[in-house]
């Protein structure tokens, strides 16, 4: 089975530019959650989509903005590109709303996008 | 609101010693708490998780962590590192509930093992 696929591994952006990047769950997750790891830095969650509704959203600016299709892959988008921008993003995904449940956890993490603000 | 602070940014250690990495968590609702590995260039790695029961759990590649409640600790222990846990490790946290699937990270710890 296919783990959690992202698209492109890597892109290079010029400042003010718009990027979208791209996460297939694993087959039968009905969650997607996508995450900011700057260099040095833990990973920050950005967003959670499920079931196409966004059901959390951290502290990142009106600039960031996601979306989650019927076949529950999900998109991040990035618009006006700064430099601080630069940092791998990852997708995660989950059967369902929450990350724990009962005694599961069914979360998995894709190898992510490197993203250079240049 | 919840967060992770692990205490040592970087640990030096040799192989075959012991190796500990230290995370304290703060949350005013009970977690979940888990440690990740990220190798150069790669995803997360899920090492081991606690989710409820024995505070001592087991996860793979020789790794075992201790929930302690009272301390608010979760620290990772390893009795004989290699050369190949090179690597930066993360603490993490979920409170359940309305934070539904929101992980809560530290900051990493890098650890180095030399020869």
């Amino acid at each position: 089975d296919a783990g959690v696929t992202q698209s492109p591994t890597h892109l290079i952006k010029t400042r003010g530019q718009h990027v979208t990047l791209r996460c297939s769950p694993i087959s039968g997750h009905k969650s997607v959650s996508w995450y900011q790891q700057v260099l040095g830095q833990g990973p920050q969650f950005i967003f959670q989509y499920y079931e196409k509704e966004e059901r959390g959203r951290g502290n990142f600016p009106d600039r960031f903005s996601a979306r989650q299709f019927p076949n529950y892959s999900s998109e991040l988008n990035v618009n006006a590109l700064l430099l601080g921008d630069s940092a791998l993003y990852l997708c995660a995904s989950t059967p369902g709303v929450l990350a724990v449940r009962g005694n599961n956890y069914g979360y998995t993490f894709g190898s992510g996008t490197r993203l250079t603000v240049v | 609101a919840q967060s992770v602070t692990q205490l040592d940014s970087q640990v030096p250690v040799f192989e075959e010693a012991p190796v500990e990495l230290r995370c304290n968590y703060s949350s005013s609702v009970s977690v979940y708490l888990f440690w990740y590995v990220q190798y150069p260039n790669q995803g997360l790695q899920l090492l081991l998780k606690y989710l409820s029961g024995s505070t001592l759990v087991k996860g793979i590649n020789g790794f075992e962590a201790e929930f302690n409640k009272s301390q608010t600790s979760f620290h990772l222990r390893k009795p004989s590192v290699h050369i190949s846990d090179t690597a930066e490790y993360f603490c993490a946290l979920n409170a359940g509930g309305t934070s539904y699937g929101k992980l809560t990270f530290g900051q990493g710890t890098i650890l180095t093992v030399h020869p």
